[in-house]
């Protein structure tokens, strides 16, 4: 059973660029969650999304953006990336929107 | 809104030693989740209480959950090398399905 898998593993990316991160989710898991750890720090939520939809989220700028599929993976994107969005990005996945959160191995974005 | 507070935040401890790290929350915890992560990975899940008095144990591995669900505590019996890693421990933000964490325990095991 695959658990939660993420790409790309690293990125390194310039001030004002695009990024796009993808997520895959444990089998059975219909919810997907986006977390932000800063180096030293424990994970900022920035988003959850059930059934396609975005239904909970932290406090991040609009720069930050989702997407969920039919097939429940899903897509975090960020616009106009600054040297602060430099991060390691976690994906969880749950059986529901309340269920324990598995996580993925992350996606260590640079921004020089 | 909710805070974790973890303590202590660094632990260096020689191999086969017991140890214990806390966490206490600002406000009634309802559901706490005690992860680990090696450096720059992600987190593996351990184990969830939801109970205040409430214990489980998992290998050498002991999690507890106050009467009063503000605190809970992570005990580790005869530490290995393998044990090193950060521990996060996280709750629920109110009734929503976010997470809210501590910023870790980092613990490193001397043979």
């Amino acid at each position: 059973d695959a658990g939660v898998t993420q790409s790309p593993t690293h990125l390194i990316k310039t001030r004002g660029q695009q990024v796009t991160l993808r997520c895959s989710p444990k089998s059975g898991h219909d919810t997907v969650s986006w977390y932000q750890q800063a180096l030293g720090q424990g994970p900022q939520f920035i988003f959850q999304y059930y059934e396609e939809e975005e239904r909970q989220r932290g406090n991040f700028p609009d720069r930050f953006s989702g997407h969920q599929f039919p097939n429940y993976s899903s897509e975090l994107n960020v616009n106009a990336l600054l040297l602060g969005d430099s991060a390691l990005y976690l994906c969880a996945s749950s059986p529901d929107r309340v269920g324990t959160q598995y996580f993925g191995p992350g996606t260590r974005l640079l921004v020089l | 809104s909710q805070e974790l507070e973890q303590s202590p935040q660094s632990l260096i401890v020689q191999e086969g030693k017991n140890l214990t790290i806390n966490c206490t929350s600002s406000k009634t915890l309802y559901g706490l989740y005690w992860y680990k992560q090696k450096y720059g990975e992600g987190l593996i899940f351990l184990m969830m209480l939801q109970k205040g008095g409430e214990e489980k144990s998992h290998e050498k591995i002991t999690a507890k959950l106050d009467e009063k669900k503000q605190q809970s505590s992570l005990h580790i019996t005869a530490s290995q090398p393998s044990h090193a890693g950060i521990y996060l421990c996280g709750a629920r933000g109110g009734s929503q399905g976010n997470l809210i964490f501590g910023k870790g325990t980092k613990l490193s095991v001397k043979p």
